[in-house]
């Protein structure tokens, strides 16, 4: 089974740009987590999605984010215009349907987005 | 709120020496808590857990122990290896909701 892969697995843009994360979950996991770490920082939590509806979006820092999971599959995160302090990487987590805290997120090898 | 405290890095030891790396948390209740690993190149991976005070997780000779009377969950290990140099993470979680991680410890073994 493949587990949960992410791409770009590295991204270098200038201020201003347009950048898009995308997270292939595990096959039929319902939910779909993104987390950001900023360097040095702790792992934050960004949103939760069950499959295609954002359950928790609280942790999304502006409206310069955007995420997005059509289909209930794959899910991409766009951060419109980036800002230097965007850079630091960017985890992806899937876990089964049901009750969410009651299954293991599976974590993603991360996209390392580098702002200039 | 939620939070969780680890000891910065970057740890460096000698192989077979002994690994503590302490984490402290800030629950608003009984949270389930976690030690994840990231190894070079790769994604987090589970390393253990505890769900419960008293509660002992163990894995590949890692152990922490979740004690509710200090707010600790430190995680030891009795002889390390090289193959154990990774980033270690320790985080809080409510059924349902998502992580609280700490902000990562960064650990070299050198032989």
């Amino acid at each position: 089974e493949a587990g949960v892969t992410q791409f770009p697995s590295h991204s270098v843009i200038e201020k201003g740009q347009t950048v898009t994360l995308r997270c292939d979950p595990i096959s039929g996991h319902d939910n779909l987590y993104w987390y950001r770490r900023v360097m040095g920082k702790e792992i934050k939590f960004l949103l939760h999605f069950v499959k295609e509806s954002k359950q928790d979006e609280s942790g999304m820092p502006n409206n310069r984010f955007l995420a997005e999971r059509t289909g209930g599959t794959y899910s991409t995160l766009k951060v419109q215009p980036a800002e230097l302090e965007d850079s630091g990487v960017y985890f992806c987590a899937s876990s089964r349907g049901g009750v969410a805290g009651s299954y293991e997120q599976y974590f993603g090898p991360g996209t390392r987005l580098t702002v200039t | 709120g939620n939070s969780v405290t680890q000891m910065e890095g970057p740890v460096t030891l000698s192989e077979e020496a002994f690994l503590t790396i302490n984490c402290t948390y800030t629950a608003t209740g009984y949270p389930s808590l976690f030690w994840y690993v990231q190894y070079p190149g790769e994604g987090l991976q589970l390393l253990l857990k505890a769900t419960k005070a008293d509660d002992k997780g163990s894995n590949k000779g890692f152990e922490a122990t979740y004690r509710k009377e200090t707010t600790s969950f430190h995680l030891e290990k009795g002889s390390v290896q090289v193959s154990d140099s990774a980033v270690y993470f320790c985080a809080l979680k409510f059924t349902g909701n998502q992580f609280y991680f700490g902000t990562g410890t960064s650990l070299t073994v050198i032989p």
